[in-house]
C-alpha cells in the first residue's frame, strides 16, 4: 500500500519570499507523483508531476519539485510566491501497477501575506 | 482545450435520498474514477471504471455507491441512499493510457 504524508498542514509566508511545501510518501513498489494545487472552490489543477529522468521538475507558476528516492521525498518549491499562490498544494502518488489510482496527501494551506 | 465536466456544481438533498452526479470525461479517455473530499479533508480515492467494469474499488465505496457509463460519454456516480455523511466534493477524473489523470471542477454534494 502507498501513503504520503504532508507534515505542514498551513504555511504563512510573505509575498515575494521562497517556499518549500513538504511531501513525503511510503510505497512497496515504485511510484510516479505529482502535485495539484486547489484554489478556493475550484477543482485539482496539475502543477508538476515526476515519472522518471531527471530527479528536479519544473511545472507550471515558477514551481518545481525534487524526487529523492533515498528519502522518499518530493518537495515542492517557488523561489519567490505572490499573492496569488495563495490555494491547498496536494501532493499526490500513483503506483506503476493496477489501476494507477491516485493516493493524496492530506494537504498544505499555503497563504501568502502582503 | 479538451477537459472534463460534472453537473451539478452543488447538489442538496434529504437523508435517504438518491442522487446522480454526473462526468463528462475528455473524449478519448480510457479510464476513469471518482474520487471525494470531505470539508477539510484530503482526497480519497473511491472507484476507477475501465472497460465498463469496476476495476477498483476502496472501503468507501460500499453497495449504497454505483458508477455507470451509459452512453460512451457520461460517467455517472449515483449514491442510493444518501447518508450526512456523504456530505463532500465529489470529483471525476479521467485517462488516456499514460498515467496523468483529468480532473473534473467537482461536484459539491450537500446532504441534510
Amino acid at each position: 500500500a502507498q501513503s504520503v504524508t504532508q507534515l505542514d498542514s498551513q504555511v504563512p509566508v510573505f509575498e515575494e519570499a521562497p517556499v518549500e511545501l513538504r511531501c513525503n510518501y511510503s510505497s512497496s513498489v515504485s511510484v510516479y507523483l505529482f502535485w495539484y494545487v486547489q484554489y478556493p472552490n475550484q477543482g485539482l489543477q496539475l502543477l508538476l508531476k515526476y515519472l522518471s529522468g531527471s530527479t528536479l521538475v519544473k511545472g507550471i507558476n515558477g514551481f518545481e519539485a525534487e524526487f529523492n528516492k533515498s528519502q522518499t521525498s518530493f518537495h515542492l518549491r517557488k523561489p519567490s510566491v505572490h499573492i496569488s499562490d495563495t490555494a491547498e498544494y496536494f501532493c499526490a502518488v500513483t503506483p506503476l501497477q493496477g489501476t494507477y489510482k491516485y493516493i493524496f496527501g492530506t494537504g498544505t494551506r499555503l497563504k501568502v501575506l502582503a | 482545450e479538451p477537459e472534463v465536466t460534472q453537473t451539478p456544481s452543488h447538489q442538496v438533498t434529504q437523508m435517504g435520498q438518491e442522487v446522480i452526479l454526473r462526468c463528462v470525461p475528455i473524449s478519448n479517455h480510457l479510464y476513469f474514477y471518482w474520487y471525494r473530499q470531505i470539508l477539510g479533508q484530503k482526497v480519497e480515492f473511491l472507484v476507477s471504471f475501465y472497460n465498463n467494469e469496476i476495476s477498483e474499488k476502496s472501503e468507501i465505496f460500499d453497495d449504497q455507491f454505483s458508477v455507470e457509463r451509459p452512453d460512451g460519454s457520461n460517467f455517472t456516480l449515483k449514491i442510493r441512499s444518501t447518508k450526512l455523511e456523504d456530505s463532500a466534493m465529489y470529483f471525476c477524473a479521467s485517462r488516456w493510457t499514460d498515467n496523468e489523470q483529468f480532473f473534473g471542477p467537482g461536484t459539491r454534494l450537500t446532504v441534510l
